[in-house]
């Protein structure tokens, strides 16, 4: 069974630039989330959405935007780039949302976008 | 608050030797799931171990055993039998609600970078 695939895995921008990442979850699996990590902050998280619809959303400014595909694959954008936007961007996928099951499930990580503004 | 504190910013172990990794939560929610991560420097992270906190027994995944003290709200991680493979940050995380399975947002720590020395 394929992981979870993040795409592209290095990104270099400038400032004021925008920037589209791409996560493609196991299969079967219908919730992605977005996870953004810096050396300072730590693995912060961004969004999550499951059925095509944002269920959460993490304390992040409104430049920082997502969605999902009906066949669950994910996108986030980010506008205007910033400097202190340089990070690690790490997508997760779970099989579900909503029930006890889900809940105990743990999620599975891909191998990261590593984003560099300059 | 932080709601996860792992104290340990970097450790030393010789390999063949047991490591215990510190981490501590904070939450008021009594439907939460402890979940420990392994992040090499390729950037992906691999789950290690997950313990639920209505889970009686602490978990064990083959070299992997969590010390779940719910009192003292406390999840360390011990890994056994260190190996040259295990030099990695390591990372503690909780889902909170995981009853009902509503959110996959994980709050995680700061990370424990694990160096192994043959």
């Amino acid at each position: 069974k394929a992981g979870v695939t993040q795409t592209p895995r290095y990104l270099i921008k400038t400032r004021g630039q925008q920037v589209t990442l791409s996560c493609s979850p196991i299969s079967g699996h219908r919730s992605v989330s977005w996870y953004q990590q810096t050396p300072g902050q730590g693995l912060q998280f961004l969004f999550e959405y499951f059925s095509e619809t944002q269920r959460n959303k993490g304390n992040f400014p409104g430049r920082f935007s997502g969605r999902q595909f009906s066949n669950s694959r994910s996108e986030m954008n980010v506008s205007t780039l910033e400097l202190g936007d340089s990070a690690l961007y790490l997508c997760a996928s779970s099989p579900g949302w909503g029930t006890a099951s889900s809940g105990n499930s743990p999620l599975h990580f891909g191998n990261g976008t590593r984003l560099t503004v300059t | 608050a932080q709601k996860i504190t792992q104290t340990q910013p970097g450790m030393f172990v010789q390999e063949k030797e047991a490591v215990t990794l510190d981490c501590t939560y904070d939450t008021s929610d009594p439907s939460y799931g402890l979940f420990w991560y392994k992040q090499p420097s390729s950037g992906e992270m691999i789950f290690l171990i997950y313990q639920g906190s209505y889970d009686q027994q602490n978990a064990t995944e083959g070299r992997y055993s969590l010390n779940f003290q719910k009192a003292r709200k406390s999840a360390n991680l011990v890994i056994s039998a260190s190996q040259l493979g295990d030099s990695a940050m390591y990372f503690c995380a909780m889902r909170e609600g995981v009853r009902w399975g509503f959110g996959n947002v994980l709050h995680c720590g700061s990370g424990t970078q694990v160096i192994v020395l043959p």
